[in-house]
């Protein structure tokens, strides 16, 4: 029972134009959503998160949106560069004491120069 | 700052053996620390977690165990190790004192299991 889904395995863009990252959940408990970056053979890295409260989160060249209502957030990323080319893992939580990030498989970025 | 350590960094094992994965954290008192696991095509899996000494909360039921004998330290260990434990492990740490915060994560170790 997938509750963070990514249901694009892969994306590619071409630099300097926008990526976009689609992540939709199903537990309506969650109220704080995050994106993480991850190069092979390393941890992923916190990038950008959004509380519930709030609909947009900009961060340079990262914005997370989230739509509670459909239960679906995504990270733009404008304009890409060939250095974003990492798998973004969408992460949620119901933000409790002892609980843990509930992560999507994740969505390979190729950005090509 | 606060720093996370995981090791080995890679590792081989045969079927059968046993496994200790060990993890620490500077920096910061009382985290929150994790074990997650991706597998191939599966994404972040949480093993397990613990809000303090010696309390471990397990997510995923299987071979697996972890346990926490100082604030800073986590360790993941196995009795026996299965082909299926092969993955990248993953160690990550979070301070809840500060509200929403971030998990932070450690450089991982790969496991292969032959």
């Amino acid at each position: 029972d997938q509750q963070v889904k990514q249901n694009s395995p892969s994306l590619s863009v071409q630099e300097g134009r926008i990526s976009i990252l689609n992540c939709d959940y199903t537990n309506s408990m969650f109220d704080y959503f995050l994106w993480y970056k991850k190069y092979p053979a390393e941890g992923p890295t916190f990038l950008i998160s959004i509380s519930s409260i709030k609909d947009k989160n900009e961060d340079g060249r990262f914005t997370v949106f989230l739509n509670k209502s459909a239960k679906h957030l995504s990270l733009h990323i404008v304009p890409s560069q060939p250095g974003d080319s990492a798998v973004y893992f969408c992460a949620a939580s119901p933000n409790q004491a002892g609980t843990a990030l509930i992560f999507g498989k994740g969505t390979t970025l190729s950005v090509s120069s | 700052s606060q720093t996370i350590h995981q090791w080995p960094a890679t590792l081989v094992q045969p079927v059968g053996s046993p496994l200790s994965l060990e993890c620490t954290v500077e920096g910061t008192s009382n985290p929150n620390l994790y074990w997650y696991r991706q597998a191939a095509g599966r994404g972040l899996q949480l093993l397990f977690y613990s809000v303090g000494i010696g309390q471990i909360s397990s997510e995923v039921p299987q071979n697996l165990s972890a346990s926490r004998p100082q604030d800073r330290q986590f360790i993941l260990s196995s009795k026996k190790l299965l082909l299926s434990d092969s993955g990248f492990y993953l160690c990550a740490w979070t301070d809840l004192r500060t509200g929403n915060s971030p998990l932070h994560f450690g450089n991982g170790t790969r496991l292969t299991v032959t």
